[in-house]
Order: structure tokens, then C-alpha cells, then sequence
């Protein structure tokens, strides 16, 4: 198993770009996410998904959009960069069946927003 | 909302010494995970250890173990016979129902040799 990955590592963008960062697992998880971590701040859910065609907001959504059509992916989409938007950003997934489980991380995409 | 206090930025300690990093919640339920996550300057999140609240017995992994104090609503990391290889950012999450997990600000932590 790859566990999760996530394309790019490293983005550079200008204001008002768009882009998206791509992340897949290959555990069939149902549980995936997104973090964002900024410096001082820990990490902070951006979006969750509990499943396939389901999807949810989390603690700083603005800006950011995502979709869940197959178990395995799960991106996450910039409409229009903005500089606040630079941040590491993790993916990560959970196994199904219980509602509190360990969740695996992706190896980060470090972006970069002029 | 719950949130995840981690009070030292920073902190260091000799190499083959034992060090404690602390780590304060604060939430209204009463079933939830703590978890101890290390970030090398890799970048991958590795999960240290984990703590089920409702479990008295507080959890060990080798030379990491844990003081979890329910009712004080604390959960400090004590690293033993502490390794070059432990430098790294070490964060605090509590797990929400449903897998959504809260972070602390993290700190840093430096072995000397």
C-alpha cells in the first residue's frame, strides 16, 4: 500500500490562480480530510469527508472547495488564491467502522501564495 | 468548540535524559481521544501515542508515555532516555466525535548531545 499521497509537494501560485492540490489513498478509508498548518497554529481542519458524495465543512472553509466522487481521492480546490492561503496543507484518512480512529497523514504540499 | 493548549513553544533537554511536554484541553463531552503526534523536519505526521478517555490506565509506547488526567482535563507526553531522533514539532490533538481531530499550537523540541 502507498497509504496517502499527495501531489504537488511544493506549488507556487500568484494572486488569483487557481489550482488543485490532489490527494489519494489506497486503504479504502472513509474517512478523509484536510488540514491546513500554519505557523503557531497547530493544524486546522479545512474539509472532511465521511464517504463518497458526502462532504463537510470544518473549521476554516473559506476559500476552498472539495469533492468526494470515488473513495480513494479527495481534492481540494483554490478558486482564487489568495497570500493568507499560503500554508502547508495535509491530507489524511481513517479505516470505517468505528468514530474515533487513528487517521494517516500525507507527506504535505507546501504552498506558496504571491 | 474544544480547544488544545500547548503552553512551551519550545523546549530541550540532554540526550538519554527525560523530558515532559504538556498539554491542556478543554471540551464538555465526556467520551474522546488524545493523541500525541511527532513532525520531524520531514514533514510527516506520525502518530506517537493515543489516550481513549474512558480508559483510567494511562498509555505507554516504549520510551513515550503519557499522565492523563481527566478530570484536570490534562494530557502531558514524558519521552524517556531521550534520542537525537526525537527533535522534532510535537502536537497535541483531541479527537471529536467523528474523527475530526483539534490540534495545539505545538512545541518544539531539541535533544542535545
Amino acid at each position: 500500500n502507498a497509504g496517502v499521497t499527495q501531489t504537488p509537494k511544493f506549488q507556487v501560485l500568484k494572486t488569483g490562480q487557481s489550482m488543485t492540490l490532489q490527494c489519494a489513498q489506497d486503504m479504502n478509508h472513509e474517512y478523509m480530510s484536510w488540514y491546513r498548518q500554519d505557523p503557531g497554529m497547530g493544524l486546522r481542519l479545512i474539509h472532511y469527508s465521511v464517504g463518497a458524495g458526502i462532504t463537510d465543512q470544518g473549521e476554516v472553509p473559506n476559500g476552498y472547495n472539495v469533492s468526494r466522487s470515488t473513495t480513494e481521492d479527495f481534492p481540494l480546490r483554490l478558486l482564487s488564491a489568495a497570500p493568507s492561503q499560503t500554508s502547508v496543507y495535509f491530507c489524511a484518512s481513517s479505516p470505517p467502522g468505528r468514530d474515533y480512529n487513528e487517521q494517516f497523514f500525507g507527506p504535505g504540499t507546501r504552498l506558496t501564495v504571491l | 468548540a474544544q480547544t488544545v493548549t500547548q503552553s512551551q513553544p519550545e523546549m530541550s533537554v540532554q540526550e538519554a535524559e527525560t523530558v515532559t511536554l504538556s498539554c491542556t484541553y478543554d471540551t464538555s463531552e465526556n467520551n474522546y481521544y488524545l493523541f500525541w503526534y511527532k513532525q520531524p523536519p520531514s514533514r510527516q505526521m506520525i502518530l506517537v501515542i493515543r489516550q481513549e478517555a474512558y480508559k483510567q490506565q494511562n498509555a505507554t509506547e516504549n520510551r513515550f508515555s503519557v499522565n492523563f488526567q481527566k478530570a484536570a482535563k490534562s494530557f502531558s507526553l514524558k519521552i524517556s532516555d531521550s534520542q537525537l531522533g526525537d527533535t522534532a514539532m510535537y502536537f497535541c490533538a483531541f479527537m471529536e466525535y467523528g474523527n475530526k481531530l483539534v490540534f495545539g499550537a505545538g512545541t518544539i523540541l531539541r535533544v542535545k548531545s
